[in-house]
């Protein structure tokens, strides 16, 4: 079936260097990407997006990468700080299912001072 | 601005009662969205309205679920007769527009959720 899944279920960095979190999903067919950063006891919180028509989008000190050859999203997050410390969700879209968001499973990352 | 309200905050409750949750959309917002997200688990969709309409409630897990809207604001999910595996946090979201409408105005806003516990 449909899916969305994260190759890493946990990932530890150093305060200031750079994290990337990847993410795999299974439909060619998806429109649109999202990253939700969720932190314990609060709901997902909106990083990032990016529609399929691109492969690259920049934020503040977050990038999403799209490569749609090998059906693969990333968020990077330059300069990780230790409130970048959470589980990070990518979600996918098609735009003939009005709304659906499919979730990955998520990615817990863990900043070290 | 105000962002997406959810109410209550936490819930307990016992096996076999109903129960209501509420949800605030984003002022302005036309999509409403319901997802479920159990422990340790990922975030399940549930329903989703436009307007007052829910094009899509495939998501729902049994009869027991059920969601309405009114006014194109408000939505209240209701499970009835709850049961222990109903225990879970109920997300809501919100955005100013549906997927293929207009670009990036399907970008769903969640709120802080319900934690629900069924003893």
């Amino acid at each position: 079936g449909e899916s969305v899944g994260l190759h890493l279920p946990t990932l530890s960095v150093q305060e200031g260097d750079n994290s990337i979190i990847n993410c795999a999903y299974s439909n060619s067919a998806s429109d649109y990407f999202i990253w939700y950063k969720q932190e314990s006891g609060k709901g997902p919180q909106f990083i990032i997006d990016i529609r399929s028509n691109m492969d690259k989008r920049q934020g503040q000190r977050v990038t999403v990468l799209l490569n749609k050859t090998v059906k693969h999203l990333s968020l990077q997050i330059a300069a990780t700080q230790p409130g970048d410390s959470a589980v990070y969700f990518c979600a996918e879209i098609h735009d003939n299912q009005g709304g659906k968001l499919i979730f990955g499973q998520g990615t817990e990352l863990s900043v070290k001072p | 601005g105000a962002g997406v309200s959810q109410s209550p905050s936490n819930k307990v409750t016992e096996k076999g009662k109903d129960v209501e949750l509420r949800c605030d959309p984003i002022s302005g917002h036309t999509a409403l969205y319901w997802y479920r997200q159990s422990l340790g688990q990922g975030l399940e969709f549930l329903i989703y309205f436009q307007g007052n309409s829910a094009p899509d409630k495939s998501g729902l897990p049994s009869d027991r679920f059920s969601a309405e809207r009114t006014g194109g604001s408000v939505s209240t999910l209701t499970i009835q007769r709850t049961q222990q595996e109903d225990s879970a946090v109920y997300l809501c979201a919100s955005s100013l527009g549906l997927a293929g409408e207009n670009p990036y105005q399907e970008t769903q806003y969640f709120g802080p959720g319900t934690r629900l516990l069924v003893l």
